[in-house]
């Protein structure tokens, strides 16, 4: 079975611009969860979808927005872009009704803001 | 202050050593700890994960929870070059997806180095 695939991989954009990222998770995982993982923040929680709603967010601001397709993809946008906002985006992914720890993460997609 | 406490190191330590990892935390509520590893332009793997106090074991890895310290460990035995990572602890008050959804805190993560 395939694994969490991301993309891109890489990203240079420069401050001011908006990003999309998309995610697709685990063939008939409905959930999909996106982090930001800084240095010195390590992972944090941005959101998550399930059947294409969000479930909960984390305390990012509104430029960070994300949506779910039918068939379980996600994208995660950016707008305005700050320099701040240079990270690792990991999306994580897993099955209905499975325990919080039995999440699958992708790869990620390492985002560099000038 | 964090919820969750980790040493970002770097930790290096020589091939075979007995390596432990460590991180504390605040919220009394926790009561599932998962430890992550996570190589170089990957995304984090669960190693392991444990419900309140106690070990456990798998394999070269032990899992330590200390629920009246806020301290929770990982152990490495006969360390191997394969082991470097960064090596993520996580938290979480429950294990399913409850109104509020995902609840995982995370460290910021230890990077280890096991050298030849």
């Amino acid at each position: 079975k395939a694994g969490v695939t991301q993309t891109p991989r890489y990203l240079i954009k420069t401050r001011g611009q908006q990003v999309t990222l998309s995610c697709s998770p685990i063939s008939g995982h409905r959930s999909v969860s996106w982090y930001q993982q800084t240095p010195g923040q390590g992972l944090q929680f941005l959101f998550e979808y399930f059947s294409e709603t969000q479930r909960n967010k984390g305390n990012f601001p509104g430029r960070f927005s994300g949506r779910q397709f039918s068939n379980s993809r996600s994208e995660m946008n950016v707008s305005t872009l700050e320099l701040g906002d240079s990270a690792l985006y990991l999306c994580a992914s897993r099955s209905t009704g499975s325990s919080i720890y039995e999440q699958y993460f992708g790869p990620g997609t390492r985002l560099t803001v000038t | 202050q964090k919820e969750v406490e980790q040493d970002p190191g770097p930790l290096s330590v020589p091939e075979g050593a007995i390596v432990s990892l460590n991180c504390t935390y605040s919220n009394s509520a926790f009561q599932y700890f998962m430890w992550y590893r996570q190589y170089s332009r990957k995304g984090p793997e669960l190693l392991m994960y444990t419900y309140s106090s106690g070990n456990k074991e798998d394999g070269r890895f032990t899992a330590q929870v200390d629920k009246s310290s806020k301290y929770i460990s990982l152990f490495i035995r006969d360390s191997q070059p394969s082991d470097s990572a960064t090596y993520l602890c996580a938290m979480s008050a429950t294990t399913r997806l409850t109104g509020g959804g995902n609840k995982l805190t995370f460290g910021t993560g230890t990077q280890l180095k096991v050298e030849l």
